[in-house]
């Protein structure tokens, strides 16, 4: 069973500066996983999606990249800013299962100060 | 972008009772639409996929005759937590795709409290 482990479980961080989240998994076999964050008390918002073909994708000052081989993600936020804070998950798309369902990891709990 | 609308936002039920939760996309055809729940700091937890026309795949230990969904078209599903009991109260979060290799959008959820 696929497994995702997200790592650091919280960071807290002064606003400007450059930060990376961590996200591992298992089983290397996945159609593609996406980055998502969720605010408190509400949905998830995608952030990213990387195909299990690509390396990584950008959008804005967000940088998300795959290495599948190893089993693992990681989400660069540039220049960080107090609304970066959130929980951000991430979740593969097992290929084992035929309904392309995701695993989510437990979040890293973003806290970014003025 | 993909909109996914989730109604209600949250609802408040006495303990024997049954609630309904929407999820509709609301600018694209959702072939497949995930329902998950989550505890207070822990991650999303699948609890069934349904197909629109077919039943409701259920995952491991989730009661299908106490959680009813219904994907009657392919823009709405909706779960039913029938009879509901305390230990239901949760953050249920929906998902709908447009094919199967496509993002994932989620509604805002629905926060139930059983009294």
């Amino acid at each position: 069973k696929q497994e995702v482990t997200q790592i650091p479980a919280a960071l807290s961080v002064p606003e400007g500066e450059n930060l990376v989240l961590n996200c591992s998994f298992t089983d290397s076999a996945i159609y593609n996983l996406q980055w998502f964050r969720q605010d408190p008390g509400k949905g998830l918002t995608s952030l990213l999606l990387i195909q299990s073909s690509q390396r990584e994708q950008t959008s804005g000052r967000l940088n998300a990249s795959l290495d599948k081989s190893s089993g693992r993600s990681t989400l660069y936020i540039a220049a960080s800013q107090p609304g970066d804070s959130a929980t951000y998950l991430c979740a593969v798309a097992d290929r084992g299962s035929t309904l392309g369902r995701l695993y989510f990891g437990r979040g890293t709990q973003l806290t970014v100060w003025p | 972008g993909a909109v996914v609308s989730q109604h209600p936002s949250w609802v408040i039920c006495k303990s024997g009772t049954s609630v309904k939760i929407e999820c509709r996309s609301l600018d694209f055809q959702a072939t497949t639409m995930f329902w998950y729940r989550q505890f207070p700091k822990q991650s999303l937890m699948l609890m069934a996929t349904s197909n629109e026309g077919s039943k409701a795949t259920y995952e491991q230990g989730v009661e299908k005759d106490k959680f009813l969904i219904n994907h009657a078209s392919l823009t709405l599903s909706t779960l039913t937590v029938t009879s509901a009991h305390p230990e239901d109260s949760s953050f249920y979060i929906c998902s709908a795709k447009e094919t199967f290799n496509s993002p994932l959008h989620f509604g805002n959820g629905t926060r139930l409290t059983v009294t």
